[in-house]
């Protein structure tokens, strides 16, 4: 079962860093992490992903755990307009590419 | 580059009545995928093509969804007849097979 944990809510201050973290002991060899985020009223958008190493992009940067249970994604300096809901994902390649959501993080951005 | 396009962007049914949704994928895209996301909660999906191949169906409930891809292009998702339970956001995405995926605006549907 492709299942992925993450904190229900998180807060952030303005301009300073943000860790999202997520469980994810299920994962397999060759299954990814991507990570998603949806603003309100919007569909999601596409942050990472890895699969065994970190990974950057303009973005977002992802950290992933040695043992690739768990994986972090880091929002260098957080702005208002990163408030939205963050999902990390296992990403089942060896299915077709199926992208099955959790129930996300919802980040607020206080000024 | 377009991105994934939904229509209607908003419908208001009667509960028994049956509603379509409409998606034209990015162009080249052979995957297809259908979600419903009610509200507070993560996108579930429902439907996964490769090109006009269905991948994985297991919960798009069958007896009242139903879904198409006409010649691996466009799909569209049918309700027939709708619950209340049924109201939700329906969204539409696409992607390269293995690829990232791209979703649309969503359709958000309210069954009265």
């Amino acid at each position: 079962d492709a299942k992925t944990t993450q904190p229900n809510s998180m807060e952030s201050n303005e301009e300073e860093p943000v860790h999202l973290p997520c469980n994810h002991s299920t994962i397999s060899g060759t299954d990814y992490i991507h990570w998603y985020r949806q603003l309100p009223s919007q569909g999601p958008e596409y942050v990472i992903h890895g699969l065994t190493s970190n990974v950057n992009n303009r973005m977002a940067s992802l950290a992933i755990a040695e043992d690739r249970k768990s994986s972090t994604l880091i929002l260098h300096r957080a702005t208002l307009r990163d408030a939205a809901v963050y999902y990390c994902i296992h990403y089942l390649g060896n299915q077709g590419g199926k992208l099955i959501f959790g129930q996300g993080t919802e980040l607020s951005v206080k000024p | 580059e377009a991105g994934v396009a939904q229509s209607p962007r908003y419908k208001i049914i009667e509960k028994r009545q049956s509603v379509a949704f409409w998606c034209n994928p990015i162009s080249g895209h052979a995957t297809l995928y259908w979600y419903q996301q009610i509200l507070g909660q993560g996108p579930k999906l429902l439907i996964q093509f490769q090109n006009n191949g269905v991948v994985d169906d297991s919960q798009l409930p069958k007896d009242r969804f139903s879904a198409e891809r006409l010649k691996g292009v466009d799909s569209t998702l049918k309700i027939q007849p709708a619950k209340l339970e049924d109201s939700a956001v329906y969204l539409c995405a696409s992607s390269f097979p293995l690829g990232v995926a791209f979703f649309g605006q969503g359709t958000r549907l309210t069954v009265v």
